[in-house]
């Protein structure tokens, strides 16, 4: 198992509400990323960070914000939920380009 | 633009026979190929990976994978499937530090 973690695992909250997905590895990578996977099951990039202090948006728009002040630590925030914002998040993590991603567990978030 | 694609949304075989998961990408340069697999609320496990050398890669769990460049495929194959292999599996390349998925191919293996 990798170690990299994601919490909470399940999270069921009503419009409006503001929410941070938390993410944190322990392997000291530089690079972490967000995906967002709808039921359809396709991955979409959200969010990619190339270490602290550096975020950019992925092919896949989203009203969510990230924030890397700490090597290992890269939350989601969405400032306010709505239903269309229902979908799994799985955060991931890798040293470099050409070596496999590490995946957290993902989040599931359901919308209300 | 990069993209990669998985042609069957689902792949059925009987345990013990062989198995076979197709990807076709589309990417610039040289790509580099891999393979992950998704158990039922889980995240991705890495499989295997094609960087260069080898076109045949051996992955974990038995699985492999052959790059064939003229035909721009990776497929991902067993010689012989397991009734637990029965999960959902991806396809991804990356040339530029990101991974683009295939879109998931689900592999069920009845005993």
């Amino acid at each position: 198992e990798a170690d990299i973690y994601q919490t909470p695992r399940y999270l069921v909250i009503g419009t409006g509400k503001k929410i941070t997905l938390e993410c944190s590895q322990t392997m000291g990578h530089d690079k972490m990323y967000w995906y967002q996977q709808d039921p359809g099951m396709e991955l979409h990039l959200i969010h990619y960070s190339y270490g602290v202090n550096s975020t950019e948006k992925g092919d896949l728009s989203s009203e969510s914000t990230v924030s890397r002040i700490r090597t290992e630590h890269f939350p989601l925030t969405l400032e306010s939920a709505r239903p269309s914002h229902t979908s799994q998040y799985l955060c991931a993590s890798t040293w470099t380009s050409g070596n496999e991603q590490f995946f957290g567990p993902g989040t599931r978030l359901t919308v209300l | 633009a990069q993209s990669v694609a998985q042609p069957e949304d689902q792949v059925n075989v009987a345990e013990g026979n062989p198995l076979t998961v197709k990807c076709t990408y589309s990417v610039s340069g040289n790509p580099y190929l891999f393979w992950y697999v998704q158990y039922p609320n889980r995240g991705l496990q890495f499989l295997l990976k094609y960087i260069t050398g080898d076109n045949l890669v051996k992955g974990s769990y038995g699985f492999e994978a052959e790059f064939n460049k003229s035909q721009t495929s990776f497929h991902l194959k067993k010689p012989s499937a397991l009734v637990s292999d029965s999960a959902l599996y991806f396809c991804a390349s990356s040339n530029t530090g990101k991974l683009i998925f295939g879109q998931g191919t689900t592999l069920q293996v009845k005993p």
